[in-house]
This record gives structure tokens, C-alpha cells and sequence, in this order.
């Protein structure tokens, strides 16, 4: 089992709706991230959560730490917002503490 | 500010050979970390440089190796190329206060071609 999960896999959405990734990881973590990568490979750094919930924009992600899970949600979807999204976490045990493990990535498609 | 930069853009090696990479952290910037991803595998950390100083590594043989320099300037090298070593290498950096770690820039990554 991988320690970070994310659903759904693929995701496609009509213009405008309200779309949720989710991500839940099994370690013991001191950040999460999420990262946008568009086609071409370019990763943006979206979001990085400790505790509690974060916006920017159309953009809102949070965090339960007790559950281990996070959610990233998109209001009013756009076209543009067609990527990858990837959760990572940033591990805080052991002899790695400090690496990040990286979830499969979630393939948002948005339709006009 | 320029961004991170990543030096070649594109490279094809055959297997046996080693090769290095280059990034160029945003100005200010101590911390840089580089990544692999392969459509196999996904991302996967490889290692982080803070202050010239490894701060953390992953799970790679090793056959993969870094250093940073002074000027925060980090390298990359992959020494005795395989098939598998195909992938795109991505560095990020980030501006890390006495041990808090900010957000990352990534850079538009070096695609690697092992054939």
C-alpha cells in the first residue's frame, strides 16, 4: 500500500462545477503539499498545510491531522484549471525525516 | 526575480554513461532539492541541499549523487546510466529560515533519454 493515496485518479468536470481531490497518507508528516502540474511538466507549489485550512483564490485546501487525510477543493472550475494535482508529504520520522513521498497525482480534466 | 533554472533542458545519453544536471536556484534561495519522475513511478525525492550540506536523501542507489555550491548552485550526477534512469529531473528551491521550510519553486526540469 502507498503511503500517500489520492482519489479520484482521473477526474473530468464541466466548466463551473465544484470539484474535491482528496489525499490520505499513512505516516507521520510535519507539512503537506499540493502541486499543480500542467502538461509540459511545469510544477507550481499550490498550497503547503500543517494544520487547518488554507485559500488562495478559487482554491481551498485543508487538513485533519487526526484522520491523516487532506482535500483540495476547486470553486467554479475553469478549463484552465485542467492538470495534474499531486499531494506530498513531508515526512517527520526516522532516518528520512524531512523527505517528501508524493501521491499518483489526480488528472483533472475541465470541459467548456 | 528570474525562477529556477535547469540545465540541459533535453539530454540523451546510452547506458554506461553518467551525466550531470545543473540547477540554479531563484537569488536568496539555500535550499535545493531535486526530484525524479517517471510515468512508472511518479515523483520521487531523490535528495535536498541546504547551506552546501545534504539535509536528506532518498531511496536511490548510489549511483545518483548532488552537490551544492557556495553560491546555493546545485549539481546533480548520475554516474553508469541505466534504461530505467530515463525520466524528467526536476529541482526545486526555497528560501528556508533557520530550519522552516517555505514553500518550493520548481524548476522546468531536465528530460533524460537512456538509450
Amino acid at each position: 500500500k502507498n503511503e500517500v493515496e489520492q482519489s479520484p485518479q482521473n477526474l473530468t468536470a464541466q466548466e463551473g462545477e465544484f470539484i474535491t481531490i482528496n489525499c490520505s497518507y499513512s505516516v507521520g508528516i510535519s507539512a503537506l503539499h499540493w502541486l499543480q502540474q500542467h502538461p509540459g511538466g511545469g510544477i507550481v507549489s499550490l498550497f503547503m498545510l500543517s494544520s487547518g485550512k488554507k485559500k488562495h483564490g478559487r482554491l481551498i485546501a485543508t487538513i485533519n491531522i487526526q484522520e491523516k487525510h487532506s482535500s483540495l477543493h476547486i470553486t467554479a472550475s475553469h478549463p484552465r484549471d485542467s492538470a495534474v494535482y499531486i499531494c506530498a508529504v513531508r515526512t517527520n520520522y526516522g532516518g528520512s525525516q524531512g523527505n517528501l513521498i508524493f501521491g499518483k497525482g489526480t488528472k483533472l480534466s475541465v470541459k467548456p | 526575480k528570474a525562477g529556477v533554472t535547469q540545465t540541459p533542458r533535453y539530454l540523451i545519453k546510452t547506458r554506461g554513461q553518467q551525466v550531470t544536471l545543473s540547477c540554479s536556484p531563484i537569488s536568496g534561495h539555500r535550499s535545493v532539492s531535486w526530484y525524479q519522475q517517471t510515468p512508472g513511478q511518479g515523483l520521487q525525492f531523490l535528495f535536498e541541499y541546504f547551506s552546501e550540506t545534504q539535509r536528506n536523501k532518498g531511496n536511490f542507489p548510489g549511483r545518483f549523487s548532488g552537490r551544492q555550491f557556495s553560491n546555493s548552485r546545485s549539481e546533480m550526477n548520475v554516474s553508469t546510466l541505466e534504461l530505467g534512469d530515463s525520466a524528467l529531473y526536476l529541482c526545486a528551491s526555497s528560501f528556508d529560515r533557520a530550519g522552516i521550510r517555505e514553500t518550493q519553486y520548481f524548476g522546468p526540469g531536465t528530460r533524460l533519454l537512456v538509450l
